[in-house]
This record gives C-alpha cells, structure tokens and sequence, in this order.
C-alpha cells in the first residue's frame, strides 16, 4: 500500500516569494492533516480536513498561508509571501478519522533565504 | 495546557546496551500516547498507541509503557540502526488534536 506522497521534497526560495506544496494522502483516509516542523522540534499542526472542510485551522497564519483539499483527496498549502521565518519541514499526515492513528509523509524542507 | 516532555534530549548507546526513554505529559481526558521514531530527512513513523496506565506493547527490541503521568521507551539490546529520534505524543484535551514532545535523539554505536 502505498504511503503519504509529498512533493516536492526540497524547495529553496527568495522571501517574498510564493510557494506552494502538495499532499497525497494514504487511499481511504478521509482525514488530512499539515502540520511545521522546526528543528529540533516536533511537528505542530496547522490545519485539519475533514474529508474537504477544513475542521481545524487555529494555528494557520491565515494572513501569509492558505490551504485547500477541493475534492477530498490530495491538497495543497501554500505560502505568499515566504518570510525567513518559514523556513521549516512541512509534513503531511493522514488517517482513517480523526480517532485513528496519523501516518506522515517525507515532508518537504523549505529554505527562505 | 496540554504538555509533552521528553528526557533526555540525547542519548548515546552501545550496541546491546539497554536503556530507556521517558516521555512526561500533561493533558485534560487523554485519549491516546503515540510514539513515532523519525530517520533524518524523513517523516515519523508510527511505533505504538497506547490509551490507558498499565498498558504495555511491544515490537521487535521496542517496548512502550504507560502510566498516567509518563510513558517510557524501554529499548533493549539496541542496534545501530534502532539511531533515530524517537517522538512522543498525547492526543486529548479540548481539541482533541497531536501534541509533541520535542524528541529524543538516540545514537547506538557499534
């Protein structure tokens, strides 16, 4: 079975610049998850999908990133502008529901420069 | 405020020396510890869930226990590919959602 699939997995930009990245998620699983991770640290979430509605985005900076999963399945976060501080490991996780247990994907590590 | 804690924040091992890792956690209705190991440049992947004190799993030289204030990851006769940094999780509280502890850094040299 075939696991998270991110891409890309390395994305290197200039600040001020948009950026954006795309998630597919586990077949079956209805419930989606983007979660930041700085080093050194563990993953904190930024936004939940309930299959398309987002049920939780309270730690999304909503002036600079958005997000959006428009038919259920695979999604997309995107930043713009990119600010240095960005510059993180963003990871996607899925699972059966929200009780089930949360599968990750490889991430991608963005460099702001 | 839901909290996770993790000790130590590294720890260096020989091989088939055992040892263990400590995860402290505060949180209001817990509805689930998680550990997940993570390899550099990769994603975590899930090792265990645990839902209540007294409850223990196992998987190969990995074993997870709980008690309602801590969980711990007892390793046994490590190799050096069980280097990793091992993730501790607490699902619970008013939303409901994953916190992380902040991970423990695990070198096992040969």
């Amino acid at each position: 079975e075939a696991g998270v699939v991110q891409s890309p997995r390395y994305k290197i930009i200039e600040k001020k610049q948009p950026v954006a990245f795309w998630c597919n998620p586990i077949s079956g699983h209805n419930t989606l998850y983007w979660y930041r991770q700085n080093l050194g640290q563990g993953p904190e979430l930024l936004i939940r999908y309930e299959n398309e509605e987002a049920v939780d985005d309270s730690q999304l900076p909503k002036d600079r990133f958005s997000a959006e999963r428009l038919k259920g399945v695979d999604s997309t976060l995107k930043i713009q502008p990119a600010e240095l501080g960005d510059s993180a490991v963003y990871l996607c996780a899925s699972s059966l529901g929200q009780k089930e247990t949360q599968y990750f994907g490889p991430g991608t590590r963005l460099l702001v420069l | 405020e839901d909290q996770v804690t993790q000790s130590p924040e590294a720890l260096r091992l020989q091989e088939g020396e055992s040892s263990s890792l400590n995860c402290s956690y505060t949180v209001s209705g817990l509805r689930g510890l998680f550990w997940y190991r993570q390899d550099p440049g990769k994603g975590p992947e899930f090792l265990f869930t645990l839902y209540s004190a007294g409850e223990e799993k196992e998987k190969e030289r990995l074993k997870a226990t709980l008690t309602k204030k801590e969980s711990f990851l007892h390793i046994t006769a490590p190799k050096p590919e069980d280097s990793a940094t091992y993730l501790c999780a607490v699902r619970g509280g008013a939303t409901n959602k994953l916190i992380f502890g902040t991970g423990t850094l695990l070198a096992v040299q040969p």
